[in-house]
């Protein structure tokens, strides 16, 4: 079954706006991972955060990760029309190579 | 630039065709991985491997053959594939699993759009 599963499916923001997007997953992890996709391209990692750190920041990224209720949040602030693309969550089995995604949060930000 | 170079990256077939994607990276990795992406659908990995041996494969049904003839190269060889197998195949290669140092940090290709008609 799916590992990571993000909400909201679709978000829709006016430039400048902050876009917070959420991640659940299931099993036990080592660490989480944020990617990005612009249409029809490859995945880029974006950022990573440990199981034992709750936040991380990048930029003008900020990932939070809640070990106990098996969640991570990816807040992107003051956001550009250029950051609109699909966001995905994705945690890799420790030891194996197996990394599984969500379905996304497709983000569209307005000019 | 990824430093994972995938070719081509349209591709149209008829289902009795026979063509292959084509992987190629440049970062020294060893671990690659072939990924389906459809549509409203989650990425699926199929096949996974590791110093060119093959340590996964998802249940893919045996019309999609992988190839891994060195460390730097990945095929993967299609043959009378269906409508539905029309989906973004996406290549991406990593560092071997070293217990827990490793992050398993993903970096892909631009994927191989394929249309099977």
């Amino acid at each position: 079954s799916q590992q990571g599963e993000e909400d909201p499916q679709a978000l829709s923001i006016q430039e400048g706006e902050n876009a917070t997007m959420n991640c659940s997953y299931k099993t036990s992890i080592n660490n989480l991972q944020w990617y990005r996709q612009n249409s029809g391209r490859g995945l880029v990692h974006l950022i990573l955060i440990r199981s034992n750190e709750r936040e991380k920041h990048s930029g003008r990224l900020r990932v939070t990760l809640d070990t106990s209720k098996k969640s991570s949040s990816l807040l992107i602030t003051a956001s550009r029309a250029a950051d609109t693309a699909s966001y995905f969550c994705a945690t890799p089995n420790t030891g194996g190579f197996k990394t599984i995604f969500g379905a996304g949060t497709r983000l569209f930000v307005k000019a | 630039e990824t430093g994972v170079t995938q070719t081509p990256r349209h591709l149209v077939m008829g289902m009795t065709n026979k063509k292959s994607l084509k992987c190629e990276q440049h970062l020294g990795h060893n671990a690659m991985y072939w990924y389906k992406q459809s549509a409203k659908k989650p990425l699926e990995l199929m096949f996974v491997y590791n110093f060119k041996e093959q340590t996964e494969n998802n249940s893919v049904p045996s019309r999609f053959s992988p190839e891994c003839p060195n460390s730097s190269h990945l095929f993967l060889h299609l043959h009378t594939l269906q409508p539905e197998d029309s989906a973004l195949y996406l290549c991406a290669s990593s560092h071997p699993r070293v217990g827990l140092a490793n992050t398993g940090e993903l970096f892909f290709g631009e994927g191989s759009r394929l249309t099977v008609l």
